[in-house]
């Protein structure tokens, strides 16, 4: 259960886009529909923003947009707010019921 | 207003046991899948297990399976993780949470559990 592999930062000025990749393997990330991705502030629980690649649940903006292509996931934060900074961790279904998270990723809003 | 509140962390030796609870409110419980999530001091997100509605259908990380085990008490809203055979690398915040084909929508806000000489 190797974790997934995100790049450890990405960054963007206020209105602007950022894309946070999420790359796995065909025995996970690609083979299943079942990605999702959290944001987490510092000192504070974990906040679903995206499951089953896509989905938004209630309350979650729609600036929060997920893919995903073979073995690689994708987040999608449009028009960049401060409040955005913030870790955001993918995960993903592996079979046998399991998941596994990626390494994480920190936002930082210029 | 949904509620998942830890508790049972603290610190322990190593080669000991801890048993973490979950309490549950504002939500049908016994309808949810659930699951625990731990995080190292600094580091990430790690998945940890999950467990079914009627507690009969369960998943584990290799790092802990054999040594931990997931429950609930769906008559008491609980979810449980029995911790045995601890080593120092268990040492984390542990959160519960409910399982949204992965970890959910609802978080607890954590219980940290060292285990250390």
């Amino acid at each position: 259960q190797s974790a997934l592999t995100q790049p450890p930062s990405a960054s963007g000025s206020p209105g602007q886009s950022v894309t946070i990749s999420c790359t796995g393997t065909s025995s996970d990330v690609g083979g299943y529909n079942y990605v999702s991705w959290h944001q987490q502030h510092p000192g504070k629980a974990p906040k679903l923003m995206i499951y089953e690649v896509s989905k938004r649940p209630s309350g979650v903006p729609d600036r929060f947009s997920g893919s995903k292509s073979g073995n690689t996931a994708s987040l999608t934060v449009s028009g960049l707010q401060a409040e955005d900074e913030a870790d955001y961790y993918c995960s993903s279904y592996t079979g046998s019921d399991k998941f596994v998270f990626g390494t994480g990723t920190t936002v930082t809003v210029l | 207003e949904v509620q998942l509140v830890e508790s049972g962390g603290g610190l322990v030796q190593p080669g000991g046991s801890l048993r973490l609870s979950c309490a549950a409110s504002g939500f049908t419980f016994s309808s949810r899948w659930m699951c625990w999530v731990r995080q190292a001091p600094g580091k990430g997100l790690v998945w940890v297990s999950r467990l079914n509605t009627d507690g009969t259908t369960t998943g584990y990380a290799d790092s802990v399976k054999g040594r931990f085990t997931i429950s609930r008490d769906n008559a008491k809203n609980t979810l449980y993780l029995q911790m045995n055979s601890l080593r120092a690398e268990d040492t984390a915040v542990y959160y519960c949470a409910t399982d949204l084909s992965g970890p959910g929508e609802y978080w607890g806000q954590g219980t940290l559990v060292t285990v250390s000489s």
